[in-house]
């Protein structure tokens, strides 16, 4: 079992539309959370970062992390073609080991 | 790109030679990191440093090797390239303190013929 599971999509959806892009992983001891965004053939981009559960908003997205469940999301309110990418997340236990899901593809159609 | 300077971009070689790739940071963090990103894997770590001349391996160590001489410089090494080592290479830095955030590189392209 891999350590944090991603649907790669890929996901296409209509401009001004609510995204949600979500993990799942493995181990409770997990504690920091991240997403980024990669847009074709460049580095990932750091988006969010939370360390709690809870909801953590900034512009147009919010990261929701759901311990109990060991549940992560990343919403994106009135998507834009801008946002066409691709959204990795990424969860660490400290200062190393970080782990990536495979990366969900979004298209925003205009 | 956070202060991170990958090179080369783009490298095409052959099966059996060696190839080394540099990572130079400008941001004095601690901590480096060589990712491989693959179709279906994700990004998976390779080695990371922790300092100077201190370095660990990651999931997918075999067949690569690192060094780090200087705080800014970070290279890894493929001292036998074989065609399942065509990837896009990523290096990261971080702070690393625990939690810390990483910052990615533009990437570096290899194939291996």
């Amino acid at each position: 079992q891999k350590e944090v599971e991603q649907d790669p999509g890929p996901l296409s959806v209509p401009e001004g539309a609510i995204v949600s892009l979500n993990c799942t992983y493995s181990n409770s001891a997990f504690q920091y959370f991240m997403w980024y965004r990669q847009y074709s053939r460049k580095g990932p981009e750091l988006l969010m970062y939370t360390y709690s559960s809870g909801n953590k908003e900034d512009g147009r997205f919010t990261a929701q992390v759901d311990k109990s469940s060991k549940y992560i999301s990343l919403f994106i309110r009135d998507s834009q073609p801008s946002d066409s990418a691709t959204y990795l997340c990424a969860i660490r236990t400290g200062a190393n080991n970080l782990f990536f899901g495979t990366g969900t593809r979004l298209t925003v159609i205009p | 790109d956070a202060g991170i300077t990958q090179s080369p971009r783009h490298k095409v070689t052959e099966t059996g030679t060696p190839v080394t790739l540099r990572c130079h940071q400008t941001e004095n963090h601690r901590y480096m990191y060589w990712y491989r990103q693959d179709p279906g894997h994700g990004l998976r770590l390779i080695h990371y440093s922790y300092g100077v001349k201190d370095t660990d391996k990651g999931e997918v160590s075999d067949g690569y090797s690192v060094s780090r001489s200087k705080t800014e410089d970070f290279l890894l090494t493929l001292e036998s390239a074989t065609s399942s080592q065509t990837s896009v290479y990523f290096c990261a830095i971080s702070e690393g303190t625990s939690g810390g955030r990483e910052f990615f590189g533009p990437g570096t392209r290899l194939t291996v013929l």
